[in-house]
This record gives C-alpha cells, sequence and structure tokens, in this order.
C-alpha cells in the first residue's frame, strides 16, 4: 500500500552542525513532495517542496534532494540551531490533490 | 502564520454531546482541510473543501460533518463525540487542489479536543 515513512524516529545534532533527515515514499508515481516542520503546540509549517522533474531544490539553509531510483527523499539543514528543533514531515503526492504525510523525525539540537 | 485562526483551541467534551470547531482564513484561499493527527498515524484528511458549499470526505471522515457558507470559514462537526474521536485537529488552506505543484497546505495551529 501507499506508505511514507521516517528512517529514523528521532535525531540528535550539536549547534553548528549540518542535519539530514530522510524519508522513503513508497509510490513511484508521487511527482510532488513537500517537507514541513512541526514545533511543539503548532501546526505544521511549509519548508520546502520539490517536484519530480528535480533532483534537488535549495531554500535557506535547506537544501531537499530526491533520488527517484531508490525512492529517497531528505532534508538537508545547514548550520543547525536551536530553533530547529522540532518535528520534520515529508509528504507525497500519488495523485493530484492528493497528500500522503509520513510521521515525523525529531530533530534535537544540543547546545 | 498563513492567516489561518482555529478556535478553539483546547475543548474538552463529554461522550454524545456535539462539538463544532471553526476554522478562519484571511487569504482567500478556495480549498480548506480538516485533518486529525494521533501518535502512530500522522496527519489524516477527514472532509476538505474546493469552494462555497462544495465539501467532499477524506479517509476518515466516519463521525465528522462540515460545512462551507463563507470562503473564509470551514466548520468541523463531530455529531457526537466519542473517545476515539479524542485528537489534535488541524485545519489547512491552499490556492489550489492540495498536493498540485507550488500549492503547498498552510495549517492553522491546531485545536486539542479530549472526550471524556
Amino acid at each position: 500500500g501507499e506508505s511514507v515513512g521516517l528512517h529514523l524516529p528521532t535525531l540528535s545534532v550539536q549547534e553548528g552542525d549540518n542535519s539530514i533527515i530522510n524519508c522513503a515514499y513508497s509510490n513511484s508515481a508521487s511527482d510532488y513532495f513537500i517537507w514541513y516542520k512541526q514545533e511543539s503546540g503548532k501546526g505544521p509549517q511549509f519548508i520546502i517542496d520539490i517536484r519530480s522533474n528535480m533532483d534537488k531544490r535549495q531554500g535557506q539553509r535547506v537544501t531537499v534532494l530526491l533520488n527517484k531510483t531508490v525512492k529517497h527523499l531528505s532534508l538537508q539543514i545547514a548550520a543547525t540551531q536551536p530553533g530547529d528543533s522540532a518535528v520534520y514531515f515529508c509528504a507525497e503526492t500519488p495523485i493530484p490533490g492528493k497528500l500522503i504525510f509520513g510521521q515525523g523525525t525529531t530533530l534535537q539540537v544540543k547546545p | 502564520d498563513a492567516g489561518i485562526t482555529q478556535s478553539p483551541r483546547h475543548k474538552v467534551t463529554e461522550t454524545g454531546t456535539p462539538v463544532t470547531l471553526r476554522c478562519h482564513q484571511t487569504e482567500n484561499h478556495r480549498y480548506m482541510y480538516w485533518y486529525r493527527q494521533d501518535p502512530g498515524h500522522g496527519l489524516r484528511l477527514i472532509h476538505y473543501s474546493y469552494g462555497v458549499k462544495d465539501t467532499d470526505k477524506g479517509e476518515v471522515s466516519d463521525g465528522y460533518s462540515v460545512s462551507r457558507s463563507k470562503t473564509e470559514d470551514f466548520l468541523l462537526t463531530l455529531e457526537s463525540a466519542t473517545s476515539s474521536q479524542t485528537s489534535v485537529y488541524f485545519c489547512a488552506i491552499s490556492e489550489s487542489a492540495g498536493g498540485s505543484y507550488n500549492s503547498p497546505l498552510h495549517f492553522g495551529n491546531g485545536t486539542r479536543l479530549t472526550v471524556t
């Protein structure tokens, strides 16, 4: 069945280091992917998205990489800061208008 | 925040009582959604709307109804709340159909509902 999963439930990094959060998706027909950040007590916040005709997209301190061969998505955060501590979700679109969300990875930033 | 207000932020109610959650947006987006978030399940779509008075079911719609009489407001009603509906409910909006390129969903800050 369709599923979007994350390899690690919790990622702990040192402040200033780079973080890499991974996501595996199962539907090869998915052509649009989104990363969200969710802080405690708040709703998911859009970070960055990527379409399947791209391998890489960069934002401010964040980069999303897409490997369609192995159905893998990653979010890289440069120079991780305490304010980056949150749960990060990936989401895929197997058919237009339908979003499937992963369950999330917790990022902990150590000072 | 994307101009989305959910009310109330917290609600405790008893089994069998009706409950209505409200979502208000100031972005004039056509699409609005209700999700629930539970440990181990992630975000699951309850209902969505693609225009005033135009709504459709999501994957977990049983026990829920919605209404959209104005572009800016989307209401979620639990006609007779059950303990299994204890959850955090999120409203989301998008300009085009969610999942369309360049049309990510933007979420409100949620309503925590407890059914005792």
